[in-house]
């Protein structure tokens, strides 16, 4: 069965920071990778996605991810957080042999302060 | 923009009672999919249905919720009874051919 981990829960950094945030899965197989993100009082909303191809992706609001296959990881990247970008971030991974069902990590809470 | 359309937002139940949501995909998406998101939790696939048949239901807790979608078009989720270990967020989702979009959810807090 797949799982995802996220490695922090609660992550606070002031404006400006560089934000990097983790994500490992455990399947062997091929996947699709996603980072979802909930705003405060907001859908579920996809940031990014990664079917094939380059590895590095870029999603909205200048967030990236980069796909290491050997590791397993899917580790979302800000250069410079905003206040806006306060929030809780899912990683989620699904693969075809699976029925395409979506996996979530348990989230990672984002506070960016001031 | 076209969105899923849940009700109700909230919910307040007490034990042993049924409830009901309901699910609007978006037009179009033959997909549709029911999350439980506990707090502190990821959403966790409770049910997935492909139009009007179930595709994937090995994580319902069948001898107390049942899922439909007669038309295949909007859904139902019912519970009954409810539990106090119940108390989550629901979410519905449907699919295009990339990927799923999600509803606003439904909070049930069980008394």
């Amino acid at each position: 069965a797949q799982s995802v981990s996220q490695h922090n829960h609660h992550v606070i950094l002031s404006e400006a920071a560089s934000l990097e945030l983790g994500c490992n899965y455990s399947y062997g197989g091929t996947v699709n990778l996603f980072w979802y993100v909930q705003y405060p009082g907001q859908h579920l909303q996809l940031l990014l996605k990664y079917f094939s191809g380059d590895p590095l992706v870029k999603g909205i609001k200048g967030f990236e991810a980069e796909f290491i296959k050997s590791k397993f990881s899917f580790n979302l990247r800000k250069p410079s957080v905003q206040w806006s970008d306060t929030a809780e971030y899912f990683c989620a991974v699904n693969a075809r042999e699976y029925g395409n069902k979506l996996v979530f990590g348990a989230g990672t809470i984002l506070r960016v302060k001031s | 923009e076209a969105e899923v359309a849940q009700s109700p937002r909230y919910k307040i139940t007490e034990k042993s009672q049924a409830v009901a949501f309901w699910c609007d995909p978006i037009s179009g998406h033959a997909t549709l999919y029911w999350y439980r998101q506990i707090l502190g939790q990821g959403p966790e696939l409770l049910v997935q249905f492909q139009d009007e048949s179930v595709v994937d239901d090995s994580q319902l807790p069948k001898d107390r919720f049942s899922a439909e979608r007669l038309k295949g078009v909007d859904s139902t989720l019912k519970i009954q009874p409810a539990e106090l270990g119940d108390s989550a967020m629901y979410l519905c989702a449907s699919r295009d051919s990339y990927e799923q979009y999600f509803g606003p959810g439904t909070r049930l807090t069980v008394t």
